[in-house]
């Protein structure tokens, strides 16, 4: 079953409003998790690394203040995209690394976010 | 920085093998990954190699060779379910891997 939950699945918005999405691991505590965003037929982009008791770390290119990033609990890290325009239409992927020690974790990926900006 | 290529797209024949490489260049090295997405779902974990060498697990094996900067999936007795992007990830100086492009993979009957 799934480890990382993640919703909405899919959201369709007006421009100019707020969508937040949530990201929780199911059975085991995620003191890190980390936010992709994919465009069609492209990789995963590293967004930025959501720290629990700590602000988030943020790509280079990526606005802080529009994606706003809150590590709530162990389990739990929300992203809200603020004013959201059709250019933020993306499918957006959260994940939590799960194992032993630094090396070798694997990331475990929540059902992702279709965002449709309108 | 890191760098991660793959083939953007391969096809290939139900029931055949096909062989899916990945160069990279990174500024150290804690292993490499290979998730497989159907569209509009999210990845999930086929393989993890961190030293020399093929690991099998079933139908799928990976390939390692950390002097040449080279990995390759294998995929056997391929399934039409096998269609998918096969995406290779890297993780360098820290964990937080690194993903290529990914490799558009069409199985046709």
């Amino acid at each position: 079953g799934a480890v990382v939950s993640q919703h909405p699945s899919r959201v369709i918005c007006k421009s100019g409003t707020s969508v937040k999405i949530e990201c929780r691991s199911l059975d085991f505590q995620a003191t890190t998790m980390f936010w992709y965003r994919q465009f069609p037929k492209q990789s995963l982009m590293l967004m930025a690394t959501s720290n629990e008791g700590s602000k988030a770390t943020y790509e280079q290119g990526v606005e802080k203040d529009k994606f706003l990033i809150n590590h709530a609990s162990l389990t739990l890290s929300t992203l809200t995209v603020t004013s959201a325009h059709p250019e933020d239409s993306s499918f957006y992927i959260c994940s939590a690394p799960r194992g032993q020690g630094a090396v070798g974790k694997k990331l475990f990926f929540g059902s992702g976010t279709q965002l449709s900006v309108l | 920085g890191q760098n991660i290529d793959q083939p953007t797209e391969m096809t290939a024949t139900e029931g055949a093998i096909v062989q899916i490489n990945c160069t990279y260049q990174t500024s150290g090295f804690n292993g490499l990954f290979w998730y497989q997405q159907h569209a509009g779902e999210a990845p999930t974990f086929l393989s993890y190699n961190v030293l020399d060498g093929l690991e099998e697990k079933g139908r799928f094996s990976s390939f390692l060779s950390r002097s040449k900067g080279y990995s390759y999936l294998l995929l056997k007795e391929l399934q039409m379910k096998d269609s998918a992007s096969y995406l290779c990830a890297v993780t360098g100086g820290s964990y937080i891997p690194t993903f290529g492009r990914g490799t558009s993979l069409i199985v046709h009957p």
